[in-house]
């Protein structure tokens, strides 16, 4: 049990549609952070934001972008899906920024883009 | 740039064998290395970490890792498996991407252990 929880656990929706998941974090974690984990394969860094503010992204277009709250929960959205953005998707929120802060990772959110 | 390889996508063995899932990774700076467990439907938990000293880091589960910098491995290891190991496995190593820190992951090990 990590204390870092993500909504809704499954979604599926169709190609061109646009997408939110939410993320909240253990509180007093200032910084999350995004992965995509296609089948198989490890997860993928998409982006990191740190007191609301983008700290850093991945080799991922402009189409997925990211918010941050005061209340340590954020969201990731999705704009104009494609089929090949059906994944798990997966936030981890950290307590700062630095080079050996442990992520601790949510469940995820299975999206099925059809 | 930094990479992580796991040389075994999928690795068998019997309840209460001794098992090492292997990992190497590339970089051209100081890494720090970690081991995350996925079961089914869930999300990541952290094993172990190595961020400097002992090469050899205990971690929970009774799973331990040796880091050895000439090989540029990271190699996870337990004495005895139990049924409840079976997940998959993945090594990471933490890098940069601007100013934020993210995790590399390898594309995983398959632990299943047979009864």
């Amino acid at each position: 049990e990590t204390g870092v929880t993500q909504s809704p656990t499954h979604l599926i929706k169709t190609r061109g549609q646009q997408v939110t998941l939410r993320c909240s974090s253990q509180s007093g974690h200032n910084t999350v952070s995004w992965y995509q984990q296609a089948l198989g394969q490890g997860p993928q860094f998409i982006f990191q934001y740190y007191r609301e503010e983008e700290n850093g992204r991945g080799n991922f277009p402009p189409r997925f972008s990211g918010l941050q709250f005061p209340n340590y929960s954020s969201e990731l959205n999705v704009n104009a899906l494609e089929l090949d953005d059906s994944a798990l998707y997966l936030c981890a929120s950290t307590l700062g920024t630095g080079i050996t802060d442990t992520q601790y990772f949510g469940p995820g959110t299975r999206l099925t883009v059809l | 740039a930094q990479s992580v390889t796991q040389l075994d996508s999928q690795v068998p063995v019997f309840e209460e064998a001794p098992v090492e899932l292997r990992c190497n990774y590339s970089s051209s700076v100081s890494v720090y290395l970690f081991w995350y467990v996925q079961y089914p439907n869930q999300g990541l938990q952290l094993l172990l970490k190595y961020l400097s000293g002992s090469t050899l880091v205990k971690g929970i589960n009774g799973f331990e890792a040796e880091f050895n910098k000439s090989q540029t491995s990271f190699h996870l290891r337990k004495p005895s498996v139990h049924i409840s190991d079976t997940a998959e496995y993945f090594c990471a190593v933490s890098s940069s991407s601007g100013s934020a820190r993210q995790l590399t992951f390898g594309s995983g090990t398959q632990l299943t252990v047979l009864p």
